[in-house]
């Protein structure tokens, strides 16, 4: 059956170190994969996308790597500070057109002081 | 990047009745929409593909009489819960997609009591 999966429902560190979550996914050949920040009450912000054929790809402090091997991408942020804190989504992208997500549950990340 | 409303982000409503929510792209048009609901710590969950002009394009499992979708014009998609019941209290969340990107509304809380 398909699945996706994220690391851990919550990831807590400490200000300045650097957050990596985990997305991993069975039975789905995605085109891209994305990640997005999700606020509580509020809907999903686009971060980053990163294509089937790219290894790496980064936006200021953030890094995404992508496996399709491993079927394993992996979000960091580096220099955390508290206002990164929110849930992070995973969602796969099989036809490359933003056409039917599918997300994963996120991880909840709390960088505190 | 493109700007997707969604309203009203809160709705309280006596079971039996009707709720509409709207969603529109504000700076560009989308022939395509996507409504999902998120239950508490859950993922999203694609619900329906809104295409202007024609017919939604129902998930397995959603019931497309109690969950009508209208995309009248290139800007506004409609979803209507009727005959709502308190299983139906979830956050509705929509989206549009501008050259490839999906943009998330703000979503709407909906309460049946």
């Amino acid at each position: 059956s398909q699945k996706i999966e994220q690391n851990s429902e919550a990831l807590n560190i400490q200000e300045g170190k650097t957050a990596t979550l985990t997305c991993n996914y069975t039975n789905y050949s995605p085109a891209y994969l994305q990640w997005y920040r999700q606020d509580p009450g509020r809907g999903p912000v686009f971060l980053l996308l990163i294509r089937e054929n790219e290894k790496e790809k980064r936006k200021e402090r953030l890094k995404v790597t992508f496996d399709t091997t491993l079927k394993q991408s992996l979000f960091h942020i580096t220099a955390s500070q508290p206002a990164d804190s929110a849930t992070y989504l995973c969602a796969l992208d099989e036809t490359g057109t933003a056409s039917k997500l599918t997300f994963g549950t996120g991880t909840r990340l709390q960088v505190t002081l | 990047g493109a700007v997707v409303s969604q309203h009203p982000s809160r709705v309280i409503c006596k079971s039996g009745t009707s709720v509409k929510i709207e969603c529109r792209s504000l700076d560009f048009q989308a022939t395509t929409m996507f409504w999902y609901r998120q239950f508490p710590k859950q993922s999203l969950m694609l619900m329906a593909t809104s295409n202007e002009g024609s017919k939604a394009t129902y998930e397995q499992g959603v019931e497309k009489d109690k969950f009508l979708i209208n995309h009248a014009s290139l800007t506004l998609s409609t979803l209507t819960v009727t005959s709502a019941h308190p299983e139906d209290s979830s956050f509705y969340i929509c989206s549009a997609r501008d050259h490839n990107e999906a943009f998330f509304g703000q979503g709407t809380r909906l309460t049946v009591v």
